[in-house]
């Protein structure tokens, strides 16, 4: 069955440290992958996504990802966060020729000042 | 330039009546998707609409119908609303095969009592 994994519910980092946002995906065929974000109320802005080539993704707001085949994962990635990068972050999966996205369960992230 | 816009932004209604949810695509877009966004969870996939048709659709039953129109637009309708209708109602835009991804409204928030 598809799926996307999300392991860590709620993730707290301090302002300025490092980020990594895990998520694993279960789909046989070559997957389209996204990484979306969404403040208390709004909707979900697209963050980053891959659908071939290079495997390390750039995308705004200084956040990266990498698209590991072998682990059947694409984890989220920002150098030094900021107070505003609190948000709720959500890894999905393009499945049926990308027609609909399978989504994680979200991570929350809290930044400590 | 106009993102996807969605309205109304709150609703409530009873158990048992119907609701018409609507969204316009942000400018260049054809395909239009519709989630179910729980609180506390993902979206779930609704149906994605293309050249006034379903497309595909998700595992949600009958009660939940569409429509797309000739200017891409398009609603969503729920008939013999229950308590556990009650979510935000995200509405997404796309090129074909969501080929550039997908762009997001704000979402409806729905309220079943």
């Amino acid at each position: 069955a598809q799926s996307v994994t999300q392991p860590d519910i709620h993730i707290t980092v301090s302002e300025g440290a490092s980020l990594e946002l895990r998520c694993n995906y279960s789909y046989g065929a070559t997957p389209y992958l996204f990484w979306y974000v969404q403040s208390p109320g709004q909707g979900l802005q697209l963050l980053l996504k891959y659908f071939s080539g290079d495997t390390l993704v750039q995308g705004i707001k200084g956040f990266e990802a990498e698209f590991k085949r072998s682990q059947s994962s694409f984890n989220l990635r920002k150098p030094s966060v900021h107070w505003s990068d609190a948000a709720e972050y959500f890894c999905a999966v393009g499945v049926d020729s990308n027609y609909q996205l399978i989504w994680g369960a979200g991570t929350k992230l809290i930044i400590k000042p | 330039d106009a993102g996807v816009t969605q309205s109304p932004t709150h609703l409530i209604k009873t158990r048992g009546q119907q609701v018409t949810l609507r969204c316009s695509p942000k400018s260049g877009h054809d395909t239009v998707s519709w989630y179910q966004q729980a609180l506390g969870q993902g979206p779930q996939f609704i149906f994605q609409y293309y050249e006034e048709e379903e497309r595909q659709r998700g595992n949600f039953p009958d009660r939940f119908s569409g429509h797309q129109f000739p200017n891409y637009s398009s609603e969503l309708n729920v008939n013999a609303l229950l308590l556990g209708d009650s979510a935000l109602y995200l509405c997404a835009s796309s090129y074909p095969l969501g080929s550039d991804g997908y762009t997001f409204g704000s979402g409806t928030r729905l309220t079943v009592v």
